[in-house]
Formats: C-alpha cells, structure tokens, sequence
C-alpha cells in the first residue's frame, strides 16, 4: 500500500524567506505526485505533479518540487514567501496504472509572518 | 477549465437525518470521489465511482453510500446523520488513462450536525 509522510502540522516563515515543506512517500513501484494547496473555505488546486519525465517539476506561484527516488522524497519549496502563500498543503502519491486513486499526507499548514 | 462544483458549501443537518450532497463536473471525467477532510487527519476517501451506476468503497465508507446515476453527477449520501460526520465534504474528478490521476476538487461543503 502506498502512503505519504508530511512530517510537522505547521511551518511558519518570514516574508521573502525560503519555503521548503517535506513530503516522504513510500510505494512499490515509481509513482506519480502531487502537490495540493487550499486556502481556507476552498477546495484543493493542483500546484504540481510528477509523472516520470523531468525530476524537477515547476508549478504555479512560483513552486517547484523535486523528486528524489533514492530518498522516496517530494519536497516543496519557493525561493521567496509571499503573504498570499499561506495556506494548507497537500502531498498526495498515486500508482501510475489507470483509474488509479490518490493517497494524501495529512497536510501542513504554513503561515508567513510580515 | 474543468470545473467539479458542490450543492451546498454550508450545511446544517440534525442528528438522524438522511442528508444528501451533490456533486457535478461538467468535463465529462469518467472518475469521481467523495472525501472527508477533517483536522490532524488530511483527506479520507469515502466512496469512488470509475463508470455510472458503478461504485468502489474507499477507505470509511461505513455509514455512507452513494449514487451515480449520470456520469456527470456523483451523490454523497448519510443514511442517518450523526454528530461524528461533522466534517468537510470533498468532492473530485478525474479523467483517466491520460491525465496521470490528477483529481480536479469542489469547494467543499462544510457538514455540521447536531
């Protein structure tokens, strides 16, 4: 069974610093992943996915992510926190047959200090 | 832009009640899925349907079913509401083989009962 790991519940930055957010996965074969944002009272929006062509993949508002096989690792990061960047974050992992469902860490919230 | 859209985004409901969610997407996506979001927990799938008339337990289904009737309208239903299905309702689509199970989500319809 494939699962994530979002180590943390929140991470807070300063505006104009790093963000970096953690996600481990583990699965029995190479997998597709994703990177999810809500922002309160939303639904989730895809800011990017992995499916096994660059390993580093660039996404909106600025993230990228880059998968690590070696390290079953799918980080987050942005050079530069932006206010309008706090949010809840989803990693979410799933196999790369058809019809194949997502499984989601439990998030993490990040708060951007002014 | 696919656009997956949810009946309600609030919801008051009393314990006992026969509650119903809808969901429709209008990309003709052949996938869709119920999850519940609830604190400390991430996302949960309750109930995924990869055909009309067609449903798959996820991974709580207990106390909820589901109807697929079009392929465009996938139904959340509590048989009887209880205070422990105060959560946010999720709802996504997806189309499959080509899309690397990217899921498209609703606002969310946020359920209290009490």
């Amino acid at each position: 069974a494939q699962s994530v790991t979002q180590l943390g519940s929140h991470v807070s930055v300063s505006e104009g610093a790093l963000v970096l957010l953690r996600c481990n996965y583990s699965s029995s074969v190479p997998p597709y992943l994703f990177w999810y944002v809500q922002y309160p009272n939303q639904g989730l929006q895809l800011l990017l996915k992995y499916t096994s062509a660059a390993t580093l993949v660039k996404g909106i508002n600025g993230f990228e992510a880059e998968f690590k096989k070696s390290e079953t690792s799918f980080h987050l990061t942005k050079p530069s926190a932006h206010m309008s960047d706090a949010a809840e974050y989803f990693c979410a992992v799933s196999d790369t047959g058809a019809n194949s469902k997502l499984t989601f860490g439990k998030g993490i919230t990040l708060s951007v200090r002014p | 832009d696919v656009k997956v859209t949810q009946s309600s985004r609030y919801l008051v409901k009393r314990t006992g009640e026969k509650v119903f969610l809808e969901c429709v997407q209008d990309m003709d996506h052949e996938n869709m899925f119920w999850y519940r979001q609830d604190p400390g927990l991430g996302l949960r799938l309750i109930y995924f349907s990869y055909d009309v008339k067609m449903k798959e337990k996820g991974d709580i289904p207990e106390g909820y079913s589901v109807s697929r009737e079009k392929k465009e309208r996938f139904s959340l239903i509590l048989e009887s509401a209880s205070t422990n299905q105060t959560s946010m309702y999720l709802c996504a689509s997806s189309l499959d083989p080509s899309s690397y199970n990217e899921q498209f989500f609703g606002p969310g319809t946020r359920l209290t009962v009490l």
